[in-house]
């Protein structure tokens, strides 16, 4: 099993319209969680991280479900500029050895 | 300001050639990491320096040398390198090793 799995998509969606992605990760101590965007050929770009209470920042929202060990994030009302690919980010752990690790992304694909 | 500077941005070199490429953070920032990235694939974790000290070498060859030289700058030195090794080089940086990392634009590199 991979230790961060995304649905790699494509999810293709009507511009207005709610989407949500999922990501699960192997590592129950885990510690942080991020949500990054990348355009083509851009570098990724931090998005939002995820904390145990959720958040959100405008259209976007965050949730980190322990338990089931999976974060989610949900677009709302989404825009074409929303189209990007979104990238599930997980620190298995803090210490000397720890790095962050990248899903595969979900590109998401926003239709006029 | 969240930014990490990357030179050049984009480079050919030969299979004989030496090149090196710089990355510069002023956001007092103690982790830095150097990643790899190909088409439609997410960031590979190739080195992480914490503390100016190399943290973390992802068994990456030894063609491909990092360098600290103080805590706001990141180099690799490329050395013999072969036409596989054509990517996206990314540099980020984060507070600390395993935090929220921002990302440089990245050097687009084609070994011919």
């Amino acid at each position: 099993r991979k230790e961060v799995e995304q649905d790699p998509g494509p999810f293709n969606v009507p511009e207005g319209a709610t989407v949500a992605f999922n990501c699960t990760y192997s590592n129950s101590a885990s510690q942080s969680f991020f949500w990054y965007r990348q355009d083509c050929r851009k570098e990724p770009k931090l998005l939002m991280s995820v904390y145990s209470s959720g958040n959100e920042d405008g259209r976007f929202t965050a949730q980190l479900n322990r338990a089931s060990q999976y974060i989610s994030l949900l677009i709302r009302d989404s825009k074409l500029s929303d189209s990007a690919t979104y990238l599930c980010v997980v620190n298995p752990r803090r210490s000397s050895a720890s790095k962050i690790i990248f899903g595969s992304g979900t590109r998401l694909s926003i239709r006029p | 300001d969240t930014e990490v500077t990357q030179t050049p941005k984009h480079l050919v070199m030969g299979m004989t050639n030496k090149k090196s490429l710089k990355c510069e953070q002023h956001m007092g920032h103690r982790a830095m990491y150097w990643y790899k990235q190909k088409a439609k694939k997410p960031p590979e974790l190739m080195f992480v320096y914490s503390y100016e000290k190399l943290s973390i070498n992802e068994s990456v060859p030894s063609r491909f040398s990092p360098e600290c030289p103080n805590s706001s700058l990141l180099n690799l030195h490329l050395h013999a390198l072969q036409p596989e090794d054509s990517a996206l080089y990314l540099c980020a940086s984060s507070q600390d090793q395993g935090a929220e990392a921002f990302f440089g634009q990245g050097t687009r590199l084609t070994v011919v």
